[in-house]
């Protein structure tokens, strides 16, 4: 049963435009989400995250929304460019402190 | 550097030929595990530890252990690898197993023929 969805396998978007990149969880308890990016012949690495308590989080051209009433969050990258082609991964956790993933998005930002 | 690394970076192997992933990261983390990446799967945990001897399972860990008999390392052994164990595998660590971010090594891609 997956709990965290990312129902899109694949995204394409224009050099300059905005990326949106979409995940929804099932378990209301999860309470810190956070997005990994991975380029191929290299491990994830953290991105962004935001916890339960916020609704927006922004670190430069990337900002997390959650919506905990849907269980939805999203990544926007604004503007995309061609270096953010990759791989991205959400993650949830909780109090039982297991990392959770979701089967990533690839992302291809085209110049 | 803080970092987490795995060797070997490639292994070919033949099936049921015993072989050991090795995990170090020089952080001080408390949280180590292992996660295996298969396409359309993600990324699925194998195995965790949240301290010195204290290890369990993830939600694949079938074939597989793991020891922790030191902070620093974690290593990923494969006593009877199957072809169905070939995939690409990453160590992961965190400071705690609270809300914390984790930090990979650069992935060992195997291949069980």
């Amino acid at each position: 049963d997956q709990q965290v969805k990312q129902n899109s396998p694949s995204l394409s978007v224009q050099e300059g435009r905005i990326s949106i990149l979409n995940c929804d969880y099932t378990n209301s308890m999860f309470d810190y989400f956070l997005w990994y990016k991975k380029y191929p012949a290299e491990g994830p690495t953290f991105l962004i995250s935001i916890s339960s308590i916020k609704d927006k989080n922004e670190d430069g051209r990337f900002t997390v929304f959650l919506n905990k009433s849907a269980k939805h969050l999203s990544l926007h990258i604004v503007p995309s460019q061609p270096g953010d082609s990759a791989v991205y991964f959400c993650a949830v956790t909780g109090a039982n402190s297991k990392l959770t993933f979701g089967k990533g998005i690839t992302l291809s930002v085209r110049p | 550097e803080a970092q987490v690394t795995q060797n070997p970076r490639y292994l070919i192997t033949v099936t049921g030929k015993k072989l050991t992933v090795t995990c170090s990261q020089n952080m001080n983390h408390e949280y180590m595990s292992w996660y295996r990446q298969d396409p359309g799967l993600g990324l699925r945990q194998i195995y965790y530890s949240m301290n010195v001897e204290v290890t369990d399972k993830g939600d694949v860990p079938e074939g597989y252990k793991v020891s922790r008999k030191e902070k620093r390392n974690f290593p990923l052994i494969l006593e009877s690898p199957s072809p169905n164990q070939t995939s690409l595998y990453f160590c992961a660590s965190r400071p705690d197993r609270g809300l914390s971010v984790a930090f990979f090594g650069q992935g060992t891609r195997l291949t069980v023929v």
